[in-house]
């Protein structure tokens, strides 16, 4: 069975400083797809950003990168010059290119503090 | 609007009632999904359309979850005796292409209650 596992519940970060996000996975597979979503108060689920488990490259998005470990089968979220704005729930999600299921964590609640 | 719109955004029901979710995605976008999300908790996947066709439900919790793309563009997902525990968020989302690994755009999601 594929998981996704986020052990962090909760998490804050004063504005201007750097967090990361932990996510960690189970899964079989050797060709799979790994995003980050934000999902801010008003609840509309917006992407983060996209990792391809066959490249070996970080995906970076701006202030957004991640920390793709794929033998220790991690993808940690690091976010620099931490916004008000990046309040938010994070949630973590794994797919394949054969499935129709995205699975996702249970997700991080980030607060940024002014 | 541009983006995907869902119908109603509250929805409170007595046990035992049927109701009915609206998913408008975005205009030629060939997939849909439908998510349930438990308070506290991420998405759960409930069910996949590739235009009019729905090519995975193997996420309906039981057979009083229904779902329906019929001109493969707005979808309806009914809920027939709703229960306490189809209490939830429902959230949908599109996708240009086909396959739940491009980038998926989703509503606001329908908040059901049932009391």
């Amino acid at each position: 069975a594929q998981t996704v596992t986020q052990s962090q519940p909760e998490m804050s970060v004063q504005e201007a400083e750097t967090v990361t996000l932990s996510c960690t996975y189970d899964t079989s597979e050797n060709n799979y797809y790994l995003f980050w979503y934000k999902q801010p108060p008003s609840r509309q689920m917006i992407l983060v950003i996209r990792q391809e488990a066959y490249k070996q490259q970080n995906a970076t998005e701006n202030r957004f990168s991640v920390n793709f470990q794929k033998a220790a089968k991690s993808f940690s979220l690091k976010i620099s010059d931490s916004q008000l704005g990046d309040t938010a729930m994070y949630f973590c999600a794994f797919t394949t290119h054969n499935n129709n299921d995205m699975r996702f964590g249970a997700g991080t609640r980030l607060t940024v503090k002014p | 609007g541009a983006g995907v719109s869902q119908s109603p955004r509250y929805k409170v029901a007595k046990r035992g009632q049927d109701v009915a979710l609206r998913c408008d995605p975005i205009s030629g976008h060939v997939s849909l999904f439908w998510y349930q999300q438990a308070l506290g908790q991420g998405p759960e996947f409930l069910t996949y359309f590739q235009n009019e066709a729905q090519l995975d439900k193997s996420g309906l919790p039981s057979d009083r979850f229904f779902a329906e793309r019929p001109e493969g563009s707005v979808s309806t997902l009914k809920i027939q005796r709703t229960q306490q525990e189809d209490s939830a968020v429902y959230l949908c989302a599109s996708a240009l292409a086909g396959g739940s690994y491009n980038e998926q755009f989703f509503g606001p999601g329908t908040r059901l209650t049932v009391l």
